[in-house]
């Protein structure tokens, strides 16, 4: 089946820009995840969305930062006034549930979006 | 403050060898280790997983092991190959919580 799809693959932009990148999730998976990973380095978890609960933002590292879910579907990771930091992949992940299932909490990840702020 | 701690940082083996990688963590309340592996350019691929309540878990040429008293546990790559040559992740979580804690990863090279 249709694993995390990433769009855009690849993304340059100017400081001081407005990004959006787009994670479609593996259908049925009601958990999504947005990591950060900088050249070199492990990941930074972002945000996550459990189903209708109230995402859990703690790892957002800047007001800058936002990202939205529809439904069960679609999450769009927002980041305003770009800055040169802000260059990393950033990863998309989903789940079923957590639900005491080891095999419920996997995480399947997409091939990320690069982004370059110049 | 960095929960997970991954060690070595890289690591070349020689065909056919063992390949062992290192982690260790600090929050108690971790109860879900998984391992995954990131090839240039390809997002991390879940390997395999385990949890506290068994202290080994192994599937084909790759073993967890697990010391809950220290904390730690480590990848064991059997008769590692050079296909096996990527960039390896540990990861502890919460599982109420969702997120994954990662380590910084280590790069492994096999040499034919």
């Amino acid at each position: 089946g249709a694993g995390v799809s990433q769009s855009p693959s690849n993304k340059v932009t100017e400081k001081g820009k407005d990004v959006e990148l787009r994670c479609d999730p593996i259908s049925g998976h009601t958990a999504l995840y947005w990591y950060r990973q900088r050249l070199g380095q492990g990941l930074e978890f972002l945000i996550y969305f459990q189903g209708n609960s109230a995402p859990d933002k703690s790892g957002l590292p800047s007001d800058r930062f936002s990202a939205e879910r529809t439904g069960e579907s679609v999450s769009t990771l927002t980041i305003q006034r770009t800055q040169q930091e802000d260059s990393a992949v950033y990863l998309c992940a989903s789940s079923l549930a957590p639900s005491g299932r080891t095999s419920s909490y996997e995480q399947y990840f997409g091939p990320g979006t690069r982004l370059t702020v110049t | 403050q960095q929960q997970v701690k991954q060690s070595p940082q890289s690591l070349i083996v020689q065909k056919g060898g063992i390949s062992i990688i290192n982690c260790a963590y600090e929050n108690t309340a971790f109860d879900y280790f998984p391992w995954y592996q990131q090839f240039p350019g390809k997002g991390p691929a879940l390997l395999i997983a385990i949890r506290p309540d068994v202290s080994e878990k192994k599937e084909g040429r790759f073993t967890i092991s697990f010391n809950k008293s220290a904390k730690q546990f480590s990848l064991h790559i059997m008769d590692s190959q050079p296909g096996d040559s990527a960039t390896y992740f540990c990861a502890a979580s919460i599982e109420s919580q969702g997120n994954l804690i990662f380590g910084k990863g280590t790069k492994l090279s096999v040499k034919p």
